[in-house]
């Protein structure tokens, strides 16, 4: 089932923060989040395991709750180039972390 | 450049023709999977490869759809009689093999097929 995303849109002014959720009704195994700039290849940006820890790449952040099955991706002082659509893909327990369901997609634009 | 490469980038088709999208995955890895993807909404997993086995297809696959990895190296997938409905970009993407598996894949930038 796929993993519901919010919010669908965000826009920011450069410097401010964001949150981006996505929370499933299954069991989670692994959460992966992935930015997609427009007309460009998914980049995959972190995976957060079960049981493991919050993950964090320079101002860019996530967490996993696994009781609640959520997940969350915090974008600290934003800049431009954080703007494009952020998927988050869940996987289940098979082990198979590139079998993913991602999310209908969360369009952050962040302006001067 | 050693990234994920997919050929056509760009197909315009009428209904009923065959298509056949290329994907050369990274050298080293041993995993490449397909993804398909429409406006709006996130990459939806179409199959999945581990060296030349097909080891996992979507069922929501139509019998219409068909992939291979005949060496572990490259992939090809096919659409037979295509529909309006076919159309979408296709995403080939890959991975390491479970050893050095980091969870991430790597996507090509994708082959957007239009069905007229």
């Amino acid at each position: 089932q796929q993993p519901v995303q919010s919010p669908q849109a965000v826009i920011l002014r450069e410097g401010e923060d964001a949150v981006i959720n996505c929370s499933s009704s299954k069991a989670l195994y692994s959460v992966h989040w992935y930015r997609q700039k427009h007309g460009e290849a998914p980049v995959f940006l972190m995976i957060l395991l079960k049981g493991g820890e919050q993950k964090g790449h320079e101002k860019i952040s996530a967490s996993f709750n696994e009781k609640k099955q959520q997940s969350s991706l915090y974008l600290t002082a934003s800049q431009l180039s954080y703007s494009g659509t952020y998927f988050c893909g869940t996987a289940g327990g098979s082990g198979n972390t590139g079998k993913l369901i991602f999310g209908q997609g969360t369009t952050l634009q962040v302006k001067p | 450049d050693t990234g994920v490469s997919q050929d056509p980038r760009h197909k315009i088709t009428k209904r009923g023709q065959n298509v056949t999208f290329r994907c050369d995955p990274i050298s080293e890895h041993n995993r490449l999977y397909w993804y398909r993807q429409t406006l709006g909404q996130g990459p939806e997993f179409l199959t999945y490869f581990q060296n030349e086995a097909q080891l996992e297809k979507s069922r929501l696959l139509s019998d219409r759809f068909s992939a291979e990895r005949p060496k572990g190296s490259f992939s090809t997938l096919e659409i037979q009689r295509t529909e309006q409905g076919d159309s979408a970009m296709y995403l080939c993407a890959s991975s390491p093999g479970q050893g050095e598996n980091t969870g991430e894949l790597f996507f090509g930038e994708g082959s957007r097929l239009t069905v007229l």
